[in-house]
């Protein structure tokens, strides 16, 4: 089944500074790529999503991009801010099983001001 | 929008007991809703897929009897940890996909502590 792989598993920043989170899939029939931010106790929050179809999309400053050859996708948040602090998730999915997600291991963000 | 909700937020019960969780898709219909599990400071792990009026499927090392889940309509589904132990203390969350796309919402998830 598929496996996804998350790095770092704790990141630091200066605030204003970027962010970049690597995830890597193994399963080359995955087509849909979600990041989630997570805040202590609550839910995950869907923050922006990339398919196969497409290499990059943006949403302000948070941008993804999608390396479907190396089966690597990355999250990359610019101008990082104390509220940018939280646990982030990336996943993947196939249509073949079922839309189901398979989650990484998960990101600690700290945005330090 | 895509609202999911959960109910209860939280709960406490007995060793032995049995506790029901509700997951509702608010403003859309969900064929298809998720139950996740995630222990603290882990990622989530999915636990069954429901889909509406048939049997939910369950990943491998889960346990059916244990975890029931009932997908009775297009905007419920419930989770009822049978015979709950300290083991089972867990975050519960579940999500809703629109019809068969794959954009799942997740639900504000369900505090399980079993003393």
């Amino acid at each position: 089944g598929e496996n996804v792989e998350q790095h770092p598993s704790t990141l630091s920043v200066q605030e204003g500074d970027s962010a970049v989170i690597k995830c890597t899939y193994s399963d080359s029939a995955s087509n849909y790529f979600p990041w989630y931010k997570q805040e202590l106790g609550k839910r995950p929050q869907l923050i922006i999503d990339i398919r196969s179809n497409v290499g990059e999309k943006k949403d302000q400053r948070i941008a993804v991009t999608l390396n479907k050859t190396a089966k690597h996708f990355s999250l990359h948040i610019t101008e990082t801010q104390p509220e940018d602090s939280a646990v982030y998730f990336c996943a993947a999915s196939a249509m073949e099983y079922g839309n189901k997600l398979v989650f990484g291991a998960g990101t600690i963000l700290r945005v330090k001001s | 929008g895509a609202v999911v909700s959960q109910h209860p937020s939280w709960v406490i019960c007995k060793s032995g007991t049995s506790v029901k969780i509700e997951c509702r898709s608010l403003d859309f219909q969900a064929t298809t809703m998720f139950w996740y599990r995630q222990f603290p400071k882990q990622s989530l792990m999915l636990m069954a897929t429901s889909n509406e009026g048939s049997k939910a499927t369950y990943e491998q090392g889960v346990e059916k009897d244990k975890f029931l889940i009932n997908h009775a309509s297009l905007t419920l589904s419930t989770l009822t940890v049978t015979s709950a132990h300290p083991e089972d203390s867990s975050f519960y969350i579940c999500s809703a996909a629109k019809g068969y796309t794959d954009t799942q919402y997740f639900g504000p998830g369900t505090r399980l502590t079993v003393l």
